[in-house]
Parts: structure tokens; sequence; C-alpha cells
């Protein structure tokens, strides 16, 4: 069966800080890969999605980027944090059994400070 | 990809149904309507999905009208962990783009 991790799970970064956030599916491959947002008491934002390696769509303009070096391995990126950062990340997938269904990761809490 | 509207919030007592609906007036012949929850802290869960015919799985029942322009989630005996945020979403491949939900609140 298929599976999503991401990690770290919790993370509490300085402003100006970098950030790495990393997510990779098991079991299925040439997945679309989805990284969203959710700020505080709010809904969530589609970030970028990726189609396969190499190939990043940026949904909206940001301070975050984001890089899919292997199939199953898609990883969000800042080089300096904003206080504004801050929020619920989630990494999603879809593609092969599911089809068009998109399953979700844990999700990571990040706090800029 | 079209549309959705649901109400904000609403309340269901436990042990009964909840039906959640949902708009979707500008929906095209090629998409989905998709349901997913949130419950707080967590990644949205998958519920359900469908095209034109109702669906049923061991979570939910989605029914969509005819002419496919609204549709119902029905949690058949709503529990006190069901409480959550209920996404409806039409697509067709590709993004999942969230609207505001509707928070339910199941009342023991």
């Amino acid at each position: 069966s298929q599976t999503i991790h991401q990690w770290p799970a919790t993370l509490v970064q300085p402003v100006g800080s970098p950030l790495s956030l990393e997510c990779t599916v098991e079991g299925t491959s040439n997945p679309n890969l989805y990284w969203y947002r959710q700020a505080a008491g709010r809904g969530l934002q589609l970030l970028f999605y990726s189609v396969g390696i190499g190939q990043i769509s940026s949904e909206v303009p940001q301070n975050l980027s984001a890089s899919r070096p292997q199939d199953r391995q898609f990883i969000l990126s800042s080089k300096k944090l904003l206080l504004s950062d801050s929020g619920f990340y989630l990494c999603a997938w879809s593609g092969g059994d599911s089809g068009n269904t998109i399953y979700f990761g844990e999700g990571s809490w990040l706090t800029v400070v | 990809d079209a549309k959705t509207t649901q109400p904000t919030s609403m309340d269901c007592a436990e042990g009964r149904a909840a039906n959640l609906p949902c708009n979707h007036s500008t929906i095209s012949g090629n998409e989905y309507v998709y349901w997913y929850r949130q419950i707080h802290s967590q990644g949205p869960q998958y519920i359900i999905h469908g095209l034109k015919n109702n669906e049923t799985n061991e979570m939910a029942s989605l029914i969509i009208t005819e002419d496919r322009k609204s549709s119902t989630l029905i949690l058949p005996h709503a529990t006190l962990r069901d409480t959550a945020v209920y996404y409806c979403i039409v697509k067709n491949t590709g993004k999942l783009i969230f609207g505001q939900g509707t928070t339910l609140q199941v009342k023991p």
C-alpha cells in the first residue's frame, strides 16, 4: 500500500534562518506531489505541485521554493524565513492506484520566531 | 475548476445522520465531486468522491443531484470524532483547491 511521510513534524526557527521540509511517498511510482500551507485559522493554500522529477509549478509568489530531486521525494525550502512563513505545511500525492484522489501527509508545524 | 459553496457551520446530535450540503452550479461534465475532512491539527482525510451516481463507502454516502449542481455528504450515524471541517471540492485532474468548508460540530 502507498504511504506518505513528511518531517520534521514540528519546527521552531528564527527569522532569517533556512528551512527544509522533506516528504517521501512509498508504494507508487511517478506520483503527482503537492505542498500546501495552512496559516493559523485559515484555509489550505496550494503552494507547489510537481508532475515529475525537476518539474515544479508555483501557485503563489512567496519566500519558499520546492524541489523534486527524486521521483518520490519532494522538498520545501527557504533561504531566509519570515514571520509570515509560520503555519502548518502539508505534503500530498496522487496518481498510480489512487487515480486522481489526493492523499495528505501528517503535516509539519513551523513556527518562525 | 468549479467553485463550491458550503454553509460555514452545522451542528448534529451524536448518533443522528449528518447531512452536509454543497452547491457547485458551475461544475463541468468531467469534474468529480470530492469530499475531505480535517480534524484539528491533522492533514485532510479523503472521504469519498463521485461523478454522477450516488456513492457509498465505509465512511459516508454521497448524493449528487441529477443536474450535478449540488451534492450532499451523509454521515449516517455521527459520532463525536466526526467533529471536523468538511470540504467539498470539484476537480478533474490535478490540483485540489480548498474553500473554507463546513465546520461540523457533533454534540452529545
